[in-house]
């Protein structure tokens, strides 16, 4: 057990619609990172927040969206949903920005788009 | 652009052998190389880890090996179990949080 949660574990929606996963970081981690998981796909860094405010952006779409709240727990919220969105989010949490501290992963969120 | 590739997409070894999974990357800024592995259902944990100023980093039956001129690091796990039996993903990041990871290597232990 990482420490991290992630909620839902799956989640089922169709083409269009918006949706929103949840993250809890470690205890006393501060950032916050989001990355995707395609099929067959190595991990995408999506976002990384740090203390609420935003640190680094990848290759996040337009449609997606995160924040980092001040109990330091995180959402991305991802709207217009695409087939090809289907993927597997995971949340990871580190100590700081630092590029050596560990980072810690959620189970992951499995996000199916009908 | 791939930054970081994993190669091989799979590796099977027999129990008590070594296992290397090999990893290549391109952008020399990079610093800060990691191993996480993942089991099913599973989010990745942290492996390893080894800064771009050595050239081998050892924890236990892991151990990791940084050739900066070839952008190569592989990682050894002598000997194998069948519990380490997973997919391996290699990640690279510089002085920010950021992580670039591979695609993944799925590694099967034979008993």
């Amino acid at each position: 057990d990482s420490g991290v949660t992630q909620t839902p574990k799956h989640l089922i929606t169709a083409t269009g619609q918006r949706v929103t996963l949840r993250c809890s970081p470690r205890s006393g981690d501060l950032s916050v990172y989001w990355y995707q998981q395609s099929l067959d796909q190595g991990l995408q860094f999506l976002i990384q927040y740090y203390n609420g405010e935003e640190r680094a952006k990848g290759n996040i779409l337009e449609r997606f969206s995160a924040q980092q709240f001040p109990d330091l727990h995180s959402e991305l919220n991802l709207s217009s949903l695409e087939l090809g969105d289907s993927a597997l989010y995971f949340c990871a949490s580190s100590l700081s920005t630092s590029g050596t501290d560990t980072q810690y992963f959620g189970p992951g969120t499995r996000l199916t788009v009908l | 652009d791939q930054q970081v590739k994993q190669n091989s997409p799979s590796l099977s070894v027999q129990e008590g052998r070594i296992s290397i999974l090999n990893c290549d990357y391109t952008n020399s800024m990079f610093d800060y190389f990691l191993w996480y592995k993942k089991y099913p259902a599973e989010g990745p944990t942290f492996l390893i880890s080894i800064s771009s100023i050595k050239d081998k980093n050892e924890d236990g039956r892991f151990t990791v090996f940084l050739n900066k001129s070839a952008k190569h690091l592989s990682l050894h796990i002598v000997p194998s179990q069948p519990g380490d039996s997973a997919v391996y993903f290699c990640a690279a990041g510089r002085n920010t949080g950021k992580l670039i990871f591979g695609q993944g290597t799925t590694l099967q232990v034979k008993p």
